[in-house]
């Protein structure tokens, strides 16, 4: 398997902008995450969704960020419009977790997105 | 509110030592632990977890401790090894939930 695929893999766009940041998890995984590392904050979850439902968004940090999950292979994150603070390295992973407690999550490589 | 705290922001060690990372947690609900690895330009990937109904868990070179009165929890390099060099992250999950609570990484660098 690839694993979890990120695009683009760094992003330049100016303040006000749409930025739109794409997900594929790995084949069979039944749960999708969105990280955000910063400096300051380090690794945040923003958002998590189970078969393509979303579960807990309470690390969306306002309403100019949205996520979808159309489909099982394929999710987006979505800031409108976009600020300098959001600049950061943003994560996506995956997780399948069976007849186990819990799973470990694969991430991506990760989108590094920069906000002028 | 830092539920996952890692108060070391980087840590360096002589190669063959051991390396000794911590991590401290406030929440009580937590019932599984996790630490992952960190190279530049790469996601973190998984390599060590423990369950709350143990206080140990090793695996080669690597062992996670974990001391619930004391909400902390170790991870242990021995002997350290200079492609052990990397962001280490302490990571957290509520008891039936999915989710990840992070701590912010310390930096382990291995001296030759």
């Amino acid at each position: 398997d690839a694993g979890v695929i990120q695009s683009p893999r760094h992003e330049v766009t100016e303040m006000g902008q749409e930025v739109t940041l794409r997900c594929k998890p790995i084949s069979g995984h039944d749960y999708l995450f969105w990280y955000r590392q910063t400096m300051m904050r380090g690794l945040e979850l923003l958002i998590y969704f189970n078969n393509n439902v979303p579960i807990d968004d309470s690390g969306m940090p306002e309403d100019r960020f949205s996520a979808k999950m159309p489909n099982a292979s394929f999710s987006t994150l979505k800031i409108q419009p976009s600020e300098p603070r959001d600049s950061a390295v943003y994560f996506c992973a995956s997780s399948f977790l069976g007849l186990a407690d819990y799973n470990e999550q694969f991430f991506g490589p990760g989108t590094r997105l920069t906000v002028l | 509110d830092q539920q996952v705290k890692q108060n070391s922001p980087s840590l360096s060690v002589q190669e063959g030592r051991i390396s000794i990372l911590n991590c401290d947690y406030t929440n009580s609900m937590f019932d599984y632990f996790l630490w992952y690895k960190k190279y530049p330009a790469e996601g973190p990937t998984f390599l060590i977890s423990i369950s709350s109904i143990k206080d140990k868990n090793e695996d080669g070179r690597f062992t996670v401790f974990l001391n619930k009165s004391a909400k902390h929890l170790s991870l242990h390099i021995v002997p350290s090894q200079p492609g052990d060099s990397a962001v280490y992250f302490c990571a957290a999950s509520p008891g039936g939930a999915q989710k990840l609570v992070f701590g912010q990484g310390t930096r382990l660098t291995i001296n030759p």
